[in-house]
């Protein structure tokens, strides 16, 4: 169980240009997906931290208006880089956690890989 | 915020030996504390997790041990093998996000 599934797993995008990333809690519902960006050799760094059906909560640092985030229901959340530049390419992972106060663990998926060429 | 220090940033290991990774927190407020094992180009693997309420925790040839005073936990991974090679990230939270240490890249020599 706890299964969390990312698409794509991998994209090349040309610089300028939309990626639309997905999360999915397979066998779950999740209350609260988090977004992660990892850079390479580098620890995950949170970008934000959507709840169903609400604004996403984004870390200081982190544009809202590039890195647009929708948590439209209890299993689905995507992570859209607009206009993305060279350094976005990143490799971003999303994670979901079933409950709240109190249920800590957290689940991430498999990862996507973007470069911006 | 939540500021969680980890160290060493590498370890190299002979096959069978011990290896301990060393974490500190600054939020009194944290109370749960995972440990993450990556492999490259994968997602995070939990492997041990503890909370405040607990000292130490062992799974088999992994165990965590938790300081709350200090402000401070590890992971002990015995009998290492060559397939515990990987990255490992402490983390910290209250409850809200994980907030994680830089990782640990242990290399465990056959």
């Amino acid at each position: 169980g706890a299964v969390v599934s990312q698409h794509p797993s991998w994209v090349i995008c040309k610089s300028g240009t939309s990626v639309k990333i997905e999360c999915r809690s397979l066998d779950f519902q999740a209350t609260t997906m988090f977004w992660y960006r990892q850079f390479p050799k580098q620890s995950l760094m949170l970008m934000a931290t959507s709840n169903e059906g609400s604004k996403a909560t984004y870390e200081q640092g982190v544009e809202k208006d590039k890195f647009l985030i929708n948590h439209a229901s209890l299993t689905l959340s995507t992570l859209t880089v607009t206009s993305a530049h060279p350094e976005d390419s990143s490799f971003y992972i999303c994670s979901a956690r079933t409950g709240g106060g109190g249920t800590y663990e957290q689940y991430f998926g498999p990862g996507t890989r973007l470069t911006v060429t | 915020g939540e500021n969680v220090e980890q160290h060493p940033s590498t370890l190299s290991v002979q096959e069978g030996d011990s290896a301990v990774i060393k974490c500190t927190y600054s939020d009194s407020a944290s109370n749960y504390f995972p440990w993450y094992k990556q492999e490259l180009g994968k997602r995070p693997q939990l492997i041990i997790d503890i909370r405040s309420n607990v000292g130490e925790k062992k799974d088999q040839r992994i165990a965590v041990t938790l300081n709350k005073t200090a402000k401070h936990f590890s992971l002990h991974i015995t009998e290492t093998q060559p397939e515990d090679s990987a990255v490992y990230f402490c983390a910290a939270t209250d409850g809200y996000a994980l907030n994680f240490g830089k990782g640990t890249s242990l290399l465990v020599t056959p």
